[in-house]
């Protein structure tokens, strides 16, 4: 059964922090892809990695990195957390490039900066 | 020319009946137009997908409609039920990157 596991589910974090949020996937895809989700304005793409070490900016980088050493984790980072960072965040990943393989989304990680 | 834009931002429908949700997009080099269903605490998942090779895909209860002249594409949902209550995002793309609408909350009354 495919899986994309977000190890944290929710967090709590304060103004300036630097906060990792870590993505795993079992299925062996190439793709892993990072997302946040907000009321009103539904999925937006913050990064996405087509290989191991390799990364590509999505339509929000501003504010986030991203890390992947090895093919199967994928790690969001905010290097300083500000309040607009508040929000669901969704780690995905899809077997190669092509646009019509399935993406595969994990359970999603609330993250609330106060 | 990369928006999806999707409504309505939400739908009560009573159960049984049919629930209808529309996409419109700019960019005609778009070539996969997915839907993706998600229950409340959990993420997205696939529900059905077209190409614009085809003007209707049916998988079930759930219908997707194309109208490439239009750029619009709908879901339909017949026979609703409560277990459909879910909000549902459209998406578009081509290559290798999927935009995604703003999403439609979707509550089915018993």
């Amino acid at each position: 059964d495919v899986k994309v596991t977000q190890s944290s589910r929710y967090l709590v974090k304060r103004t300036g922090e630097k906060v990792f949020l870590e993505c795993v996937q079992d299925m062996d895809h190439e793709n892993m892809f990072w997302y946040r989700q907000d009321p009103g304005l539904g999925l937006r793409l913050i990064y996405f990695s087509y290989d191991v070490k390799m990364k590509e900016k999505g339509d929000i980088p501003e504010g986030y990195s991203v890390s992947r050493e090895k093919k199967e984790r994928f790690s969001l980072i905010l290097e300083s957390a500000s309040t607009n960072q508040t929000s669901m965040y969704l780690c995905a990943s899809r077997a190669g490039t092509t646009i019509g393989n399935t993406i595969y989304f994990g359970e999603g990680s609330w993250l609330t900066v106060v | 020319q990369q928006q999806v834009k999707q409504s309505p931002q939400s739908l009560i429908v009573q159960k049984g009946g049919i629930s209808i949700i529309n996409c419109a997009y700019e960019n005609t080099a778009f070539d996969y137009f997915p839907w993706y269903q998600q229950f409340p605490g959990k993420g997205p998942a696939l529900l059905i997908a077209i190409r614009p090779d085809v003007s209707e895909k049916k998988e079930g209860r759930f219908t997707i409609s194309f109208n490439k002249s239009a750029k619009q594409f709908s879901l339909h949902i017949m026979d609703s039920q409560p277990g459909d209550s879910a909000t549902y995002f459209c998406a578009a793309g081509a290559t290798n990157k999927l935009i995604f609408g703003t999403g439609t909350l979707l509550a089915v009354q018993p």
